[in-house]
């Protein structure tokens, strides 16, 4: 069974830096290309970001360029979000999705991120 | 930006009864490449985002048959042809045609 875990999400002030971590398990992770998606309270499905199965390639939401930065280590089946300079408005629940980004095939849980002061 | 419209926020349904949940683009979704990448996600209290269908009619794999997708350009369609009480929760278009990706505003299925 496919399983996507994420992890790292909590409170952080306006400005500050969160990690957020996703682990992969019934899947040949590096065969896959991966993302993450967010969803604000109240608000719509967004998608963030895209990286490669080689992790050589990677895309971004235009809100989130230079921001936050995707990346991934296939020998951990892991996934990343690095997140820096957080806004009020990137308070969301964050998921890691397998696929590509046209398809965005199988979702985690989610992990909570919440930006305030 | 693509805007993905879903005109109905909220759809009551009785148990057994057929639901239809519709979405409309702003620009034709079909690719140069031939495909049109619009897909339909379903999310439910308590569980992860799951992914209905794929490219207009392509049921995932586990999905019942009684989910099913059509349309075509701008007009799309899903459709419910019993509804269960486990089919309760907001359900989402996705287009992944144009740059960036879009998602609907979602429309609630809530028995009545």
């Amino acid at each position: 069974e496919v399983q996507l875990v994420e992890s790292g999400g909590g409170l952080v002030q306006p400005g500050g830096s969160l990690r957020l971590s996703c682990t992969a398990s019934g899947i040949t992770f590096s065969s896959f290309e991966m993302n993450w998606a967010r969803q604000a309270p109240g608000k719509r499905l967004e998608w963030v970001a895209f990286i490669s199965s080689s992790g050589d390639a990677t895309l971004y939401t235009d809100s989130v360029k230079g921001r936050f930065t995707i990346s991934r280590d296939n020998a951990k089946n892991s996934l990343y979000l690095q997140m820096n300079s957080l806004r009020t408005e990137d308070t969301a629940v964050y998921y890691c999705v397998r696929g590509g980004y046209r398809y965005l095939e199988c979702w985690g849980q989610g992990t909570l991120v919440t930006v305030s002061s | 930006d693509v805007v993905m419209t879903q005109s109905l926020l909220s759809l009551p349904v009785t148990l057994g009864q057929p639901a239809s949940i519709s979405c409309r683009s702003s620009q034709s979704l079909v690719h140069s490449d031939g495909n049109t990448y619009l897909n339909w996600f379903q999310l439910r209290p308590g569980h992860s985002p799951r992914r209905l269908m794929f490219r207009v009619s392509n049921r995932d794999f586990g999905v019942p048959d009684r989910f099913s997708g059509s349309g075509s350009a701008t007009d799309f369609t899903l459709k419910i042809s019993r509804v269960e009480a486990e089919d309760v929760g907001i359900y989402y278009c996705m287009q992944g045609t144009h740059w960036p990706l879009t998602f609907g505003g979602g429309t609630k299925v809530e028995i009545e």
